[in-house]
């Protein structure tokens, strides 16, 4: 099971382009990076999901380098609703023993 | 198309006490996992369902169980509640079995307090 590393916390200002990265560094072959957000109090939410290379939606990007060991999600000109905690999640469609780790809190400044 | 509902939204219960959480999928979702959310332990996964079998259990004690029906609706029941019990349990549904490359859908959760 792939074990994943986030920064505990990060600070930005609106507006302000952000990005989160996230280790996976006994990644396999057959996983997937996928990230979620999370409000108080509610569930979690889907943001994006890659396996290699760049993926682009319209709330966010997901860099993946080539030995995959790590992802960067990135959070185009940020406001302060985007003020929550990022899970950066791996693992392949056989496991479902998905653990969210501790995530990240960003927290956006005025 | 509704999202995951979760069943009583806020519930109060005392130690030694069981519960029973209910949550619906997403219409035409046959996966369903259980999650437990705490400060201390941030989101933990406590099991998955698909087509009525348990596919997966994560690391709980028995008292923590679940259930599937023919609708895909699940049911988590808590037995012999503890303090440490206290927590937001969400439930997340998908379309397929697994997380990494089907998309969950998680509820608003349910927030279980116990005294």
């Amino acid at each position: 099971l792939a074990k994943t590393t986030q920064p505990i916390s990060m600070d930005s200002y609106e507006g302000q382009e952000v990005n989160i990265t996230c280790s996976h560094n006994n990644i396999a072959t057959n996983d997937y990076i996928t990230w979620y957000q999370q409000f108080p109090s509610q569930g979690p939410r889907f943001i994006i999901q890659g396996y290699k290379t760049k993926v682009t939606n319209e709330v966010a990007s997901l860099f993946i380098p080539a030995d995959r060991k790590s992802s960067t999600l990135s959070l185009p000109r940020v406001s302060l609703s985007d003020t929550a905690v990022y899970y950066c999640l791996v693992g392949d469609n056989n496991n479902n023993d998905m653990r969210f780790g501790a995530g990240t809190r960003l927290t956006v400044k005025p | 198309k509704a999202g995951v509902t979760q069943t009583p939204r806020y519930l109060i219960k005392t130690r030694g006490q069981q519960v029973t959480l209910s949550c619906s999928p997403i219409s035409g979702h046959r996966s369903v996992s259980w999650y437990q959310q705490t400060p201390g332990q941030g989101l933990q996964f406590l099991f998955e369902y698909f087509s009525e079998t348990q596919r997966n259990k994560g690391n709980f004690p028995g008292r923590f169980s679940g259930r599937q029906f023919s609708n895909s609706r699940s049911e988590m029941n808590v037995s012999t509640l503890e303090l440490g019990d206290s927590a937001l349990y969400l439930c997340a549904s998908s379309h397929t079995q697994g997380l990494s490359t089907d998309t969950q859908y998680f509820g608003p959760g349910t927030r279980l307090t116990v005294l």
